[in-house]
């Protein structure tokens, strides 16, 4: 079945250290995104990538760092420098041509620093 | 600019009564507009989408939404509710033309479904 699939599904953290959250498409889908989502705030968009070699930074990039070397794969890095990283995080991938916007996610992986 | 306001952040509701979530949407030009469910600990999944064609939207699950620009609205109703119904919602808004990606989230409407 084709889907996207997000590991680890819970991640705790110790405070200075870095994290890679895991996020693979088998959809054959040109962008890719990663998200957070805090409780009563709605989902915010961390990074975004159209196309392989190429990302841009969403609303509140500051503190992660991305790479997409393949198509279907881009981690997320949580650096130290965020202040504030415990979260609820989702990865999602869309046709690069779809112009209506429907995105497809993953279940999300949830991170604690301790 | 786009926003999208959702009005209710906690709705409850009998199985069997009908559902209304509302949301509100301001953007400069035509927008998209979706509403996306999300289970406990799971990601989003497409409920239903209004990208220009008929303004009364049906989806899965029974949901339907109806897209009213005068009053910049897009609630999402279903005629009778189901305990399976429990989940969070979200409205969702997109301008035609935006970087692909670039949706603008509300701030999510919890529906509790009581037996």
């Amino acid at each position: 079945d084709g889907g996207i699939t997000q590991s680890p599904k819970y991640l705790f953290r110790k405070e200075g250290q870095n994290v890679t959250l895991s996020c693979e498409q088998n959809l054959n889908h040109d962008a890719m995104y990663w998200y957070r989502q805090d409780p009563g705030q709605g989902l915010r968009l961390i990074y975004y990538s159209q196309i392989v070699n190429d990302f841009q930074k969403g609303d509140i990039a500051e503190g992660y760092s991305v790479s997409r070397e393949k198509k279907e794969s881009f981690p997320l890095t949580v650096t130290s420098a965020q202040k504030n990283p415990t979260a609820f995080y989702l990865c999602a991938s869309s046709t690069a041509g779809e112009r209506t916007g429907e995105l497809f996610f993953g279940e999300g992986s949830r991170l604690t620093v301790l | 600019a786009q926003s999208v306001t959702q009005l209710d952040s906690h709705v409850s509701v009998s199985e069997g009564t009908p559902v209304l979530l509302r949301c509100n949407y301001s953007s400069s030009y035509s927008p998209s507009l979706f509403w996306y469910v999300q289970h406990p600990n799971k990601g989003l999944q497409l409920l239903l989408k209004y990208t220009s064609a008929a303004t009364l939207v049906k989806g899965i699950n029974g949901f339907e939404a109806e897209f009213k620009k005068s009053e910049t609205s897009f609630h999402l109703t279903k005629p009778s509710a189901h305990m399976s119904d429990a989940a969070e919602y979200f409205c969702v808004v997109k301008e035609r033309g935006s970087t692909l990606g670039r949706l603008y989230f509300g701030r999510g409407t919890q529906l509790t479904v009581w037996p």
